[in-house]
């Protein structure tokens, strides 16, 4: 079945460096792969999404790159901030789903520190 | 705009009680699903429903159950808590599979003693 590996130690950075997120899968490629961000006591947040046939996804401090051959995601934050501090899923769908099930990872936990 | 919405937020139940955690979602969204998340577990897929009369297990659904009479309502029912049924839930809906992403509502704690 098919797994996805986060780093499930927390990151902790420095405000304005750049912070990188790591998703790992086995098996198959996934059609699309998604980020979320979880703040504590809340449900998770739709950041980006990025499918199969591109390579880099970009939205304002985020950029995330898919790299099938790797089978790996990067999440990447620049000029990090202390409310950018959250735990952070990445979640994928399997090619040809009719039923939009997601598979999550752990998550990461991202401190940063003013 | 409401989104998703759960209830109760907080629920402390003995073993053995029964209780249904509730989800309605105004957006008219045909998907709809019930996650468990337990510490450094992510989450795990219980049930989901891809439109009203239409449901199915997903990875983790021994001790639960669902139904979907109307397209906002997807209620998660705890028949016979048991201590492995302390867990958040939450319950999440999608517009459909071509715009893929969870609307998510802000969980159900719950604690079975």
């Amino acid at each position: 079945s098919q797994k996805i590996e986060q780093n499930s130690e927390a990151l902790n950075i420095q405000e304005g460096k750049t912070a990188t997120l790591t998703c790992n899968y086995t098996n198959y490629s996934p059609a699309y792969l998604q980020w979320y961000r979880q703040d504590p006591g809340r449900g998770p947040v739709f950041l980006l999404l990025i499918r199969e046939n591109e390579k880099e996804k970009r939205k304002e401090r985020l950029k995330v790159t898919f790299d099938t051959t790797l089978k790996q995601s990067l999440f990447h934050i620049t000029a990090s901030q202390p409310a950018d501090s959250a735990t952070y899923l990445c979640a994928l769908v399997r090619p040809s789903s009719n039923t939009g099930k997601l598979i999550f990872g752990q998550g990461t936990t991202l401190q940063v520190k003013p | 705009n409401a989104g998703v919405t759960q209830t109760p937020k907080f629920r402390i139940l003995k073993i053995g009680q029964s209780m249904t955690l509730q989800c309605t979602q105004d957006m008219n969204h045909n998907y709809m699903y019930w996650y468990r998340q337990d510490p450094g577990m992510g989450l795990k897929l219980i049930y989901y429903s891809v439109g009203a009369g239409i449901t199915d297990k997903g990875e983790v659904p021994n001790g639960y159950n669902v139904s979907r009479s109307t397209t906002e309502d997807f209620p998660l029912r705890l028949e016979l808590a048991a201590p492995s049924q302390t867990s958040v839930y939450f319950c999440a809906s999608m517009q459909g599979i071509r715009i893929s992403t969870l609307h998510f509502g802000n969980g159900t704690r719950l604690t079975v003693t």
